[in-house]
């Protein structure tokens, strides 16, 4: 079946501080691959997608994400966390061909001052 | 650009009860989709439109959920009888087009209580 993986539930970090958030996902091949965030009560918002290319992609508030096929991930970074990082990050995935999204669980990053 | 509206934002009912969410998507946007996201995970697909019509319910409790999206802009989703487990967020998701390129745009959700 369809899969994505979030490993990590929560992270924390201190401002200032490195972040990589991490995602795999199975598929036979190379799906459409998204990151979205969540801050609380607010809906989620796209930070970057990635369909083809250059295997590292740059987003909004300065995150960037890299695509390696070999082990079918697409971990989310940024080099330097703000305190108004803290929120929720989703991966998600679409099968090329489809539309239907398939969310991760999640990863619920606390960012400390 | 105005983005997608959702009513009511918090809602407590009983089970058994029924309960209807409100979604108005951003403005030329044919597809819309909703989703249920239960506590501790990702968003999962409801029901996508395009336009009017349905493409996609397959994860839809149909005994006791119904969406409708009649004139292809607004849409409804009801929960008729609610069960406990129904308690979760729901996010009403608006994009162009309903090929998964398009990047899709959520509201603020509604969260629902089961008591």
């Amino acid at each position: 079946a369809q899969s994505v993986t979030q490993p990590d539930i929560h992270i924390t970090v201190s401002e200032g501080a490195s972040l990589e958030l991490r995602c795999n996902y199975s598929y036979g091949a190379t799906p459409y691959l998204f990151w979205y965030v969540q801050s609380p009560g607010q809906g989620l918002q796209l930070l970057l997608k990635y369909f083809s290319g250059d295997t590292l992609v740059q987003g909004i508030k300065g995150f960037e994400a890299e695509f390696k096929r070999s082990q079918s991930s697409f971990n989310l970074r940024k080099p330097s966390v703000h305190w108004s990082d803290a929120a929720e990050y989703f991966c998600a995935v679409v099968k090329a061909g489809t539309y239907k999204y398939i969310f991760g669980t999640g990863t619920r990053l606390k960012v400390l001052a | 650009e105005a983005g997608v509206a959702q009513s009511p934002r918090y809602k407590i009912i009983e089970k058994r009860q029924s309960v209807a969410f409100w979604c108005n998507p951003i403005s030329g946007h044919a597809t819309l989709y909703w989703y249920q996201q239960i506590l501790g995970q990702g968003p999962k697909l409801l029901i996508q439109f395009q336009n009017n019509g349905v493409v996609d319910d397959s994860q839809l409790p149909k005994d006791r959920f119904s969406a409708e999206r009649l004139k292809g802009v607004d849409s409804t989703l009801k929960i008729q009888p609610a069960k406990l487990e129904d308690s979760a967020v729901y996010l009403c998701a608006s994009s162009l087009g309903p090929t998964g390129i398009e990047t899709q745009y959520f509201g603020p959700g509604t969260r629902l209580l089961v008591l």
